[in-house]
């Protein structure tokens, strides 16, 4: 089936411009998370939703970061007044609830890059 | 908080050397372990992971992992490298309870040499 995606695969965008980027999960897919990985660094936790719960927004790093979720589908995470230190590849993950719950599975990934 | 340490950022080994990289972990309750593996311009794909039951657990490619609950740690092994393998590798945990967020660690980075 198919698996997670991310739209755009690449954006570039000047300092100062808001970005929204888009991550559809694996259809049944309850749990989404956001990292972000900066060049040659490790997946920093932005935001994890979890069904109808409130959204563990703990790693979101300033308030020009947001993330929203329609139910179980799409999410869009929206960086406002972008700077050039948010370049990076922001990752979506999708995770089922009961057996493989445990297993998180990635999309390929959105390259922001800010000038 | 849980967290995950990987405590080298590389790892150099020689073609068809065993080759390990560490990874401890801290959590409240009994964790899930995971290793994820990511090659180069490629996004993370599940390695293997521990749930319960026995500690040595084998996964994709033919590494394994053992669970030390003593030692809280889960190390990832293979007993003969390949250049193949040379990849950036991340640890990671989850609270067993319902609560599903994971914990990345850093990452490591393995190089094979041929």
């Amino acid at each position: 089936g198919a698996g997670v995606s991310q739209s755009p695969s690449n954006k570039v965008t000047e300092k100062g411009k808001d970005v929204e980027l888009r991550c559809d999960p694996i259809s049944g897919h309850t749990a989404l998370y956001w990292y972000r990985q900066r060049l040659g660094q490790g997946l920093e936790f932005l935001i994890y939703f979890q069904g109808n719960s409130a959204p563990d927004k703990s790693g979101l790093p300033s308030d020009r970061f947001s993330a929203e979720r329609t139910g179980e589908s799409v999410s869009t995470l929206t960086i406002q007044r972008t700077q050039q230190e948010d370049s990076a590849v922001y990752l979506c993950a999708s995770s089922p609830m009961g057996l493989g719950a445990e297993t998180q599975y990635f999309g390929p990934g959105t390259r922001l890059l800010v000038l | 908080a849980q967290s995950v340490a990987q405590p080298e950022d590389q790892v150099n080994v020689a073609e068809g050397n065993p080759l390990t990289v560490k990874c401890t972990y801290s959590v409240s309750g009994n964790p899930y372990l995971f290793w994820y593996v990511q090659y180069p311009n490629r996004g993370l794909q599940f390695l293997l992971k521990y749930i319960t039951g026995d500690n040595l657990v084998k996964g994709s490619y033919g590494f394994e992992a053992e669970f030390n609950k003593s030692q809280t740690s889960f190390h990832l092994k293979k007993p003969s490298a390949l250049v193949s393998d040379s990849a950036l590798y991340f640890c990671a945990v989850r609270d067993n309870g319902g609560y599903q967020k994971v914990t990345f660690g850093t990452g490591t980075k393995l190089q094979v040499i041929p």
